[in-house]
């Protein structure tokens, strides 16, 4: 069984500081991990996907992700945060590579609201 | 080329009618996926399709949930008898499938069902 863990159900930043969302899972076996953004009535877009290779994932639009595994956490970051990253972001867990059956589970999101 | 589209973009229907929801995956994609976001569950995992083959089926809610597809590429889900718990909005994905887990997929803008 798989499932991820999204720590914060609302972040709240200024325009122009760091962005920190918390995701921690859960997996029988070696995940892939993804990110994924959705802005308001808009579909999902791919911010970053680790797959067992670089522990330090780069994304889209300056955001990065670090799969640490002794602590099963793949948190979201950006170092400098811009009006148009206002959006809700879901972190996400496939069962990985091994497995034909690539079903995604959703944490249940984050809102990240942008304070000019 | 075109990404994954789905018609209707909304779709109102009487609770107990039948409703048909399309997608069209992105060309050459062999893996499909339907999800479901609603408010109470968040975005959920309902059946995967590699070709015309459901290997995975175990996220339909109900009996009255189905899919297919059909020559690889386009997928219906149907709804029979409709109830106020299936308003929702369904997502539709794609991916190439090749490296199991790993792939991306490319979701569809979803279609917003609202059962009255």
């Amino acid at each position: 069984a798989q499932s991820v863990t999204q720590l914060d159900s609302h972040v709240s930043v200024s325009e122009g500081t760091p962005v920190l969302l918390r995701c921690n899972y859960s997996s029988s076996y070696s995940p892939s991990l993804f990110w994924y953004v959705q802005h308001p009535n808009k579909g999902l877009q791919l911010l970053l996907k680790y797959t067992s290779a670089a522990t330090l994932v780069k994304g889209i639009n300056g955001f990065e992700a670090e799969f640490k595994k002794s602590e099963t956490s793949f948190h979201l970051t950006k170092p400098s945060a811009h009006m148009s990253d206002a959006a809700e972001y879901f972190c996400v867990v496939s069962q990985g590579i091994n497995f034909g059956n690539e079903k995604l589970t959703f944490g249940t999101g984050t809102r990240l609201t942008i304070i000019p | 080329g075109a990404g994954v589209s789905q018609s209707p973009s909304n779709k109102v229907t009487e609770k107990g009618k039948d409703v048909e929801l399309r997608c069209d995956p992105i060309s050459g994609h062999t893996a499909l996926y339907w999800y479901r976001q609603s408010l109470g569950q968040g975005l959920e995992f309902l059946i995967y399709f590699q070709g015309n083959s459901a290997p995975d089926k175990s996220g339909l809610p109900s009996d009255r949930f189905s899919a297919e597809r059909t020559g690889g590429s386009v997928s219906t889900l149907t709804i029979q008898r409709t109830q106020q718990e299936d308003s929702a909005v369904y997502l539709c994905a794609s991916s190439l499938a090749l490296s199991g887990g790993a792939e991306t997929q490319y979701f569809g803008p979803g279609t917003r069902l609202l059962v009255l």
